[in-house]
């Protein structure tokens, strides 16, 4: 049982946009601003897509954004492509005791 | 360009401890105020946070792990390292060393430990 609940899967049509939900609680999530997004293709390091609820690094493409609500926070990836079929982990500071927990994963199927 | 790189025993028998090294390249492992972080995945499952050491050596751990888990920094080498004790099955994953604890920018290749005897 992962600490942040995502959809095991996700799909859509190259060219649409999905989200993927990572639902927390206000130990996590709801209390800090500090949510990262992962994306990871088969037998690969996991690589950093957001940092910090919508940041993004260096490099990742403007198609995938971040944000929060709540206890909630989503990453949406528009303009679907091929290449982003990968599976998904969110990832939050869960404060001085817990520290760090992840989402149980999303795999995104273009169709 | 950092590049981290993990190395140890592929296999480790269950009730041993399981020993890995991360190896930093393209910058040192003292500078800057980065956590450094291990992260394992067992096989079709996801992520797993273990622990995280700082620059100054200062420590945290998963609470479900703490008590088998010890991770150190060596500086003079720009490694840092997982002690895993007691390890059963479960332990089985590939394991990841990291930079950073829940933002991650730069992560090793993954190693795969078995647990088996």
């Amino acid at each position: 049982q992962s600490a942040l609940t995502q959809p095991a899967s996700v799909s859509g049509s190259p060219g649409q946009s999905i989200t993927i939900s990572c639902t927390g609680t206000s130990s996590d999530v709801g209390s800090y601003n500090l949510v990262s997004w992962y994306q990871q293709h088969p037998g690969k390091a996991p690589k950093l897509m957001i940092y910090e609820g919508s940041k993004r690094p260096s490099g990742v493409s403007n198609r995938f954004s971040g944000s929060k609500s709540g206890n909630t926070a989503s990453l949406t990836i528009s303009g679907l492509q091929a290449e982003d079929e990968a599976d998904y982990y969110c990832c939050s500071y869960a404060g001085s005791n817990t520290f760090v927990v992840f989402g149980g994963g999303t795999k995104v199927t273009v169709l | 360009q950092v590049q981290l790189q993990e190395s140890g025993p592929g296999l480790v028998k269950p009730s041993q401890t399981l020993s890995l090294t991360c190896t930093v390249s393209g910058g040192s492992i003292s500078s800057g105020s980065y956590y450094w972080s291990w992260i394992r995945q067992p096989a079709g499952k996801g992520l797993e946070w273990i622990g995280r050491i700082n620059t100054s050596g200062s420590t945290n751990y998963n609470p479900s792990l703490k008590s088998r888990v010890t991770i150190s920094l060596d500086t003079s080498k720009n490694q840092f390292s997982l002690k895993l004790s007691s390890v059963t099955a479960a332990d089985t994953a590939v394991y990841y060393c990291a930079r950073g604890s829940f933002t991650c920018d730069y992560w090793g290749q993954g190693i795969l430990v078995t647990v088996s005897s």
